[in-house]
């Protein structure tokens, strides 16, 4: 399975676009990249998947250049509750997908 | 809907006893997987069941084991419990498709 590397923390303030890259040069043929956020004592949620190129949605957009190496969460204008820790995972469903999470990125919003 | 539910929320126990701990995964998701969170360690994978088979699986130890029942929910137990196992225990449920996982709250258990 890919390791992932992330910044620990980043820090932004609210109405900015933050964007948090996350590295996986082992990335496999047939893995799939997936970003997570987690407020304290609640499970991760599901933010966005992509495999390449740029996927979006209400929440996020994920930008995944061609050689698939890293991968970049942008979240639009960011208010105090994106506050969270935001986790990126890669891994496939070949015989069943195993999750790895690295340490993930504390992203702190400020007023 | 109603998300993944775990039971039960907080529990003490102490060492050297066993706990059982339930997640209802969210209707028509037949894949479940567990999770410990630590402050130390992070979230760490402990395994996932699909379809009442054990599809993958952590590095923990045989202590921890759990299953999956013909209407997907699923069941974890440690056995012999120890203090390092003092963490979060987070389920969460998907269809099986690659780790669009939702996640319940967790259950929060302390060892003393």
């Amino acid at each position: 399975l890919a390791k992932t590397t992330q910044p620990i923390s980043m820090d932004s303030y609210e109405g900015q676009e933050v964007n948090i890259t996350c590295s996986h040069n082992n990335i496999a043929t047939n893995d799939y990249i997936t970003w997570y956020q987690q407020f304290p004592s609640q499970g991760p949620r599901f933010i966005i998947q992509g495999y390449k190129t740029k996927v979006t949605n209400e929440v996020a957009s994920l930008f995944i250049p061609a050689d698939r190496k890293s991968s970049t969460l942008s979240l639009p204008r960011v208010s105090l509750s994106d506050t969270a820790v935001y986790y990126c995972l890669v891994g496939d469903d070949t015989g069943g997908f195993k999750t790895i999470f690295g340490a993930g990125t504390r992203l702190f919003v400020k007023a | 809907k109603a998300g993944v539910t775990q039971t039960p929320r907080y529990l003490i126990k102490t060492r050297g006893q066993q706990v059982t701990l339930s997640c209802s995964p969210i209707s028509g998701h037949r894949s479940v997987s567990w999770y410990q969170q630590t402050p130390g360690q992070g979230l760490q994978f402990l395994f996932e069941y699909f379809s009442e088979t054990q599809r993958n699986k952590g590095n923990f130890p045989g202590r921890f084991s759990g299953r999956q029942f013909s209407n997907s929910r699923s069941e974890m137990n440690v056995s012999t419990l120890e203090l390092g196992d003092s963490a979060l225990y987070l389920c969460a449920s998907s269809l099986g498709d690659r780790g669009k996982d939702t996640f319940g709250s967790g259950t929060r258990l302390t060892v003393v």
